[in-house]
């Protein structure tokens, strides 16, 4: 079965810093990557997606994600970081078509200095 | 769109007693699914529904859960009785999938307290 791991389970960055998201999935075949976002009593806002093509994707409010097949990896950056970042982070990763299920990390918790 | 909406946002309830969480998914999508978020296992799939029937319950952790999808725009994730260790977030989250995966589309929550 397939996992996801977020080794970072909170990161503190300042305003205007950058940032990267650390994410690693377990799974022989390429599967889909997600990276959602949930701010503070919020639902699941989807940031960006990988199904194939071109490795670098970029997503909404500025952030972009690597995937990187040797490194079974999917990090997440941002090159200027915002106060209204601030929120919780979801990597998840979907086995690949014909499957509809979402399996998450952990989350990795992000706070912006000012 | 409203997204989809989920009621209550917040439920307090006495161990023993029944809760029903509500889903309206957004219109025309075919596919409901239920999370479960605690802070000890995180986001969870409970069940998921495609066009009204349940596909895959295997995340249902036991008999007390049930779900159902009595149409295209409801669907209630019951516990009964209720216990402490259901305390957590459960979303709602809602696609349309035809023959390919598309983005899933999540409700604010619904917040459990068992008390």
């Amino acid at each position: 079965a397939q996992s996801v791991t977020q080794p970072d389970i909170h990161i503190t960055v300042s305003e205007g810093a950058s940032l990267e998201l650390r994410c690693n999935y377990s799974y022989g075949a390429t599967p889909y990557l997600f990276w959602y976002v949930q701010s503070p009593g919020q639902g699941l806002q989807l940031l960006l997606k990988y199904f194939s093509g071109d490795t670098l994707v970029q997503g909404i409010k500025g952030f972009e994600a690597e995937f990187k097949r040797s490194q079974s990896s999917f990090n997440l950056r941002k090159p200027s970081v915002h106060w209204s970042d601030a929120a919780e982070y979801f990597c998840a990763v979907i086995s690949g078509a014909g499957s509809y299920q979402l399996t998450f990390g952990k989350g990795t918790k992000l706070s912006v200095i000012p | 769109d409203a997204g989809v909406i989920q009621s209550p946002r917040h439920e307090v309830t006495e161990m023993g007693q029944e809760v029903t969480l509500r889903c309206k998914p957004i219109s025309g999508h075919n596919s409901l699914f239920w999370y479960r978020q605690t802070m000890m296992r995180g986001l969870e799939l409970l069940i998921y529904f495609n066009n009204n029937v349940p596909i895959d319950d295997s995340g249902m952790p036991e008999d007390r859960f049930s779900a159902k999808m009595p149409n295209a725009s409801f669907s209630t994730l019951k516990i009964q009785p209720s216990e402490p260790r259901d305390s957590a977030v459960y979303f709602c989250a809602s696609s349309f999938i035809q023959g390919s995966y598309n983005e899933q589309f999540f409700g604010p929550g619904t917040r459990l307290t068992v008390l």
